[in-house]
């Protein structure tokens, strides 16, 4: 089974500022996706950026990346230049992509990490 | 815009009635949606698998004859929480699996409250 951890329960970041969130995973397969979700007050669940186990370079999607750190199972979310709309809950998942078994398609979250961006 | 949408955003039942929702994809074909249920600042916790054209398959703990779930058709699933308790209460989160992307895409919740 797979599990995932965020070691922080909240940050905080000044407007305009940098703030990285932490996640480890722990899996004995070696092809799978990682994800960070989004969850504001409305909690929705929005999808932030997606990671392909197989592939070397960190994704990007505009103000937000990750480092991918396959040997160390290690999946951080960078979001630059913060903005007060990035106030939210984060949660870090892993999905299997073992297509057929019976984890197909299912997300392991984290615990979660609130991160207040103040002005 | 939503690819997922779920249906009631909230409902107030009372003690002992049922209570259904439903959760559409709308512009992709789902095999497999998932249930959550997710307590105030807590995380996700999966109740369910729900796979078109055959039966759930439920996690540890979860009651199968309490929330039955039916996937029907390739766009719908639905989740009816039976004799509701307040113990109930709770947001309930679905998501659907798009198998050409490999992305989950949730709905917007519910929000139970059995009184």
């Amino acid at each position: 089974a797979q599990t995932v951890t965020q070691s922080q329960p909240e940050m905080s970041v000044q407007e305009a500022e940098t703030v990285t969130l932490s996640c480890t995973y722990d899996t004995s397969e070696n092809n799978y996706y990682l994800f960070w979700y989004k969850q504001p007050p409305s909690r929705q669940m929005i999808l932030v950026i997606r990671q392909e186990a197989y592939k070397q370079q960190n994704a990007t999607e505009n103000r937000f990346s990750v480092n991918f750190q396959k040997a160390a199972k290690s999946f951080s979310l960078k979001i630059s230049d913060s903005q007060l709309g990035d106030t939210a809950m984060y949660f870090c998942a892993f999905m299997s992509n073992a297509a057929g078994g019976t984890s197909y398609g299912k997300l392991t979250f984290g615990q979660g990490t609130i991160l207040t961006v103040h002005p | 815009g939503a690819v997922v949408s779920q249906h009631p955003s909230r409902v107030i039942c009372k003690s002992g009635t049922s209570v259904k929702i439903e959760c559409r994809s709308l512009d992709f074909q789902a095999t497999t949606m998932f249930w959550y249920r997710q307590f105030p600042k807590k995380s996700l916790m999966l109740m369910a698998t729900s796979n078109e054209g055959s039966k759930a398959t439920y996690e540890q703990g979860v009651e199968k004859d309490k929330f039955l779930i039916n996937h029907a058709s390739l766009t719908l699933s639905t989740l009816t929480v039976t004799s509701a308790h307040p113990e109930d209460s709770s947001f309930y989160i679905c998501s659907a699996l798009d198998d050409r992307r490999y992305k989950a895409f949730f709905g917007q919740g519910t929000r139970l409250t059995v009184v």
